[in-house]
């Protein structure tokens, strides 16, 4: 069964640098998405991607953050300056147009980001 | 405002004894709600949703409108279910974003 892939598994960076986290959706989902989990925390909504441009976002998502189809596969997250409270498990998620409607997500393994 | 809540982070039973995990929401509308199931070590994947009205692995969950309510139910539990359990909710016009509770760890012990 097709399953949403994400790279790499973690990730340590410094406070400061810039990390892009990658997700190969489901080959034929339309929709993508990003949600984030501090540890002990809940699952946040970060941004939603659709037709090549971002539909929604949520306040979390300021201008340090930005995403990126940059070919048929890759959907990519990235952080230009994490800061310490940056660290956390991400996670990508896809949809098909006909699930869309009952917003069925597929979620990928996450990647956990910890800044130092 | 959108929001779920589930008032326990750990619910601890016995096998073969019956499982509730509650759910609650607030949202200016008709949401859509689910349940995502996280194994250990494995992806959150969905588990059910109210529009289905269908039973997985034994679980049920009835949307109650006047209490704003989405709790999940399984008769007998299994130590196969020991998980940690969101719910969750998004609007009901399509292409979404979820908002998630902040899960209850169901822990089934033998």
């Amino acid at each position: 069964e097709p399953e949403v892939t994400q790279t790499p598994s973690h990730q340590v960076t410094q406070m400061g640098q810039e990390v892009i986290l990658r997700c190969v959706p489901i080959s034929n989902h339309l929709y993508f998405y990003w949600y984030r989990q501090i540890l002990g925390q809940k699952v946040e909504f970060l941004v939603s991607f659709y037709n090549n441009e971002i539909s929604e976002k949520s306040e979390i998502f300021d201008d340090q953050f930005s995403v990126e189809r940059p070919d048929g596969s890759n959907f990519t997250l990235k952080i230009r300056s994490t800061k310490l409270e940056d660290s956390a498990m991400y996670f990508c998620a896809s949809s098909t147009r006909d699930r869309a409607i009952y917003n069925e997500q597929f979620f990928g393994p996450g990647t956990r980001l910890t800044v130092l | 405002a959108q929001r779920v809540t589930q008032p326990e982070k750990l619910l601890s039973v016995f096998k073969g004894a019956p499982v509730e995990l509650k759910c609650n929401y607030s949202y200016s509308g008709s949401p859509e709600l689910f349940w995502y199931v996280q194994y250990s070590r494995q992806r959150l994947q969905l588990l059910l949703r109210h529009i289905s009205r269908e039973s997985i692995k034994g679980f049920t969950a009835d949307l109650n409108k006047g209490e704003t309510s989405f709790h999940l139910k399984k008769p007998f539990a299994q130590e196969e279910d020991s998980a940690m359990y969101y719910c969750a909710l998004s609007g009901s016009t399509g292409f979404q974003k979820l908002v998630f509770g902040t899960g209850t760890r169901l822990l089934v012990s033998p």
